[in-house]
């Protein structure tokens, strides 16, 4: 147990629908990333929040946005979803923002979009 | 083009044997890691490499980094069962400003160790 929580485990959807994705960090993290892995793909950097402000972006579409609470727990919004949206989502934390911080996987959330 | 790419993507050995998965890229890293990825699970670290020629050890596990920062190997001596996994290679590009750009992971090696 990696000490990283994401909700829900499994979501299922059909395309044009928006869902979000929640996770909460390990206590004492402040960094929390999205990643999102899928067969062809591989697991791709989404983006980094750290204190409640987003530091870094990877690849993430327009139609994703993602925002960190008060309280260091941070949801992934995804809109419009297309088939193609349909991956395993991790989270993962990390004590620092910058610099080499070992990060910890959360178990991830399958969506599928029908 | 995958910035770090992990050679062999699918390896079937039997129990015992000894084996060397690859990750290299044309880029220099000033990290990289070695996680392994169980179905259903996240990710978890086994180790980073952080200096141009380290070897790190892990029990049955021996990491290398390559001299020029490019490349890191992992090496299982007697496999068992329990190592069956997928395992990703993942780095810190030297000019992603500090981790700025999140980590860059290749698409991984599936081990499977036949009893």
């Amino acid at each position: 147990d990696s000490g990283v929580t994401q909700t829900p485990k499994h979501l299922i959807t059909a395309t044009g629908q928006r869902v979000t994705l929640r996770c909460s960090p390990r206590s004492g993290d402040l960094s929390v990333y999205w990643y999102q892995q899928s067969l062809d793909q591989g697991l791709q950097f989404l983006i980094q929040y750290y204190n409640g402000e987003e530091r870094a972006k990877g690849n993430i579409l327009e139609r994703f946005s993602a925002q960190q609470f008060p309280d260091l727990h941070s949801e992934l919004n995804l809109s419009s979803l297309e088939l193609g949206d349909s991956a395993l989502y991790f989270c993962a934390s990390s004590v620092g923002g910058q610099g080499l911080y070992e990060q910890y996987f959360g178990p991830g959330t399958r969506l599928t979009v029908t | 083009t995958q910035l770090l790419e992990q050679s062999p993507q699918f390896l079937s050995i039997q129990e015992g044997e000894n084996l060397t998965v690859y990750c290299n890229s044309s880029s220099v890293f000033s990290s990289l890691q070695w996680y392994r990825q169980e179905p259903g699970e996240g990710p978890v670290l086994l180790v980073t490499v952080v200096t141009g020629g380290e070897v790190k050890k892990l029990k049955r596990l021996t990491f290398q980094f390559g001299d020029a920062r490019k490349d890191v190997s992992l090496h299982i001596t007697a496999a068992q069962p329990g190592d069956t996994g997928l395992y990703l290679c993942a780095g810190e590009r030297v000019d992603s400003g500090g981790g700025a750009d999140g980590l860059t992971f290749g698409k991984g090696t599936h081990l499977i160790i036949q009893p």
